[in-house]
């Protein structure tokens, strides 16, 4: 159980375009999901956290206008990076959790390569 | 804000031989600890959690760790490693959600990188 996924696996994009990247609780409902960036070698960043049915809350230093979040169902949140650029190359992570529990479970990652 | 130490970037272990990983962590409170196993390609596993209460943990893989308050310390342990352990180990720690329990977006410490040799 607690099984989360994560589409596309991995995904190359032109300077300038925008990419959407789905996790999905396969099991369970998940109330608050998370998503996470990592670089390489490095540990892993909270970018925002996602309430179903709410807007996302932000960590400081993270642009809202940039990575759009969207937790429109119990099972599915998106993140869009809009107008990529080779700077937001990076690895995603998201992980989600059912509401009142501690223990998050994480997605498999997305890597994200902008030419 | 909480902040997550872990001094070792690369630990080299013989198969076979005993291990400890070291965490410690900076939380005004008592913390949610976690940690987590990432192998290439794999995603995030968590091997253990402490919440309250036995302060020693067993998780997954023979895998335990010591909750210590006095070190503000979360030290994961191995008596036997295996092949198969080698892979990058993170320690984290939650965040108390002020509203309907649970914990927060976890912060992580850089990681540890596990090296096996035969």
């Amino acid at each position: 159980g607690a099984v989360v996924s994560q589409h596309p696996s991995r995904v190359i994009c032109k300077s300038g375009t925008s990419v959407k990247i789905e996790c999905r609780s396969l099991d369970f409902q998940a109330t608050t999901m998370f998503w996470y960036r990592q670089f390489p070698k490095q540990s892993l960043m909270l970018m925002a956290t996602s309430n179903e049915g709410s807007k996302a809350t932000y960590e400081q230093g993270v642009e809202k206008d940039k990575f759009l979040i969207n937790h429109a169902s119990l099972t599915l949140s998106t993140l869009t990076v809009t107008s990529a650029h080779p700077e937001d190359s990076s690895f995603y992570i998201c992980s989600a959790m059912t509401s009142g529990q501690e223990t998050q479970y994480f997605g498999p990652g997305t890597r994200l390569l902008v030419l | 804000a909480q902040s997550v130490t872990q001094p070792d970037i690369h630990i080299t272990v013989s198969e076979g031989a005993s291990l400890e990983l070291r965490c410690n962590y900076s939380y005004g409170a008592t913390p949610y600890l976690f940690w987590y196993v990432q192998s290439p390609g794999q995603g995030l596993q968590l091997l253990l959690k402490y919440f309250s209460g036995d302060t020693l943990v067993q998780g997954i893989k023979g895998f335990e760790a010591e909750f210590k308050r006095s070190q503000s310390s979360f030290n994961l342990r191995k008596p036997s490693v295996h092949w198969s352990d080698a892979a990058e180990y993170f320690c984290a720690v939650g965040r108390v959600m002020y509203s309907g329990g649970g914990a927060d977006g976890l912060t992580f410490g850089k990681g540890t990188h596990l090296i096996i040799q035969p």
